[in-house]
């Protein structure tokens, strides 16, 4: 059965470094979503993403965040300058339709 | 803005007995789905069971029904014959019909069955 897979599965880096969390979404897959959850906190939307554009955001999805769809596998979220806060799980999901999102197994990105 | 809650961190329960996860949410619209993913220790999200709320029936998938009720805004689960397959973490989610495609989450139960 296919899945969305993301790499790598553990992120350190260094604060105001940039990141690039890779997903690869199931392939006749149409929505793409960034999620993330804080230790102990609930799983927060990010961004969705369709027909090569950003459809949604929320309010943690600022200026330091971006998404990309380079080459109609991957879909990457940057994070151009990290902060503390921003260590968390991200799981990127994708759909066939917007009635359904399929996850992965989220990347785990620790920023000291 | 929609919120999602589910008021039991922790929910224990014996294998093959039946145990009923709580959700309530807040919500304005008259169109919506609701969802339980479950999120076993390997952590990725699985769907369990999603709920139209234009249907009045409540959703099942084998072991897993909802009791679904608008006016109250109550959307819980019931898993029967409760397996050691079934501990992981359930999370109650609600989207929109309408534009917004995002999930909204609830705080999550963690589910540990006894054998």
């Amino acid at each position: 059965e296919p899945e969305v897979t993301q790499t790598p599965s553990h992120q350190v880096t260094q604060m105001g470094q940039e990141v690039i969390l890779r997903c690869v979404p199931i392939s006749n897959h149409l929505y793409f979503y960034w999620y993330r959850q804080i230790l102990g906190q609930k799983v927060e939307f990010l961004v969705s993403f369709y027909n090569n554009e950003i459809s949604e955001k929320s309010e943690i999805f600022d200026d330091q965040f971006s998404v990309e769809r380079p080459d109609g596998s991957n879909f990457t979220l940057k994070i151009r300058s990290t902060k503390l806060e921003d260590s968390a799980m991200y799981f990127c999901a994708s759909g066939l339709s917007y009635n359904e999102q399929f996850f992965g197994p989220g990347t785990r990105l620790t920023v000291l | 803005a929609q919120t999602v809650t589910q008021s039991q961190p922790e929910m224990s329960v014996q294998e093959a007995e039946t145990v009923t996860l709580s959700c309530t949410y807040d919500t304005s619209e008259s169109d919506y789905y609701l969802f339980w993913y479950k999120q076993p220790p390997s952590r990725q999200m699985i769907l369990v069971i999603r709920q139209e709320a234009y249907k009045q029936q409540n959703a099942t998938e084998n072991r897993f029904s909802v009791n679904f009720q608008k006016a109250a805004k109550s959307f819980s689960l019931k898993i029967s014959d409760s397996q050691l397959g079934d501990a992981a973490m359930y999370f109650c989610a609600y989207r929109s019909a309408q534009g917004a495609q995002k999930l909204v989450f609830g705080q999550g139960t963690r589910l540990t069955i006894n054998p």
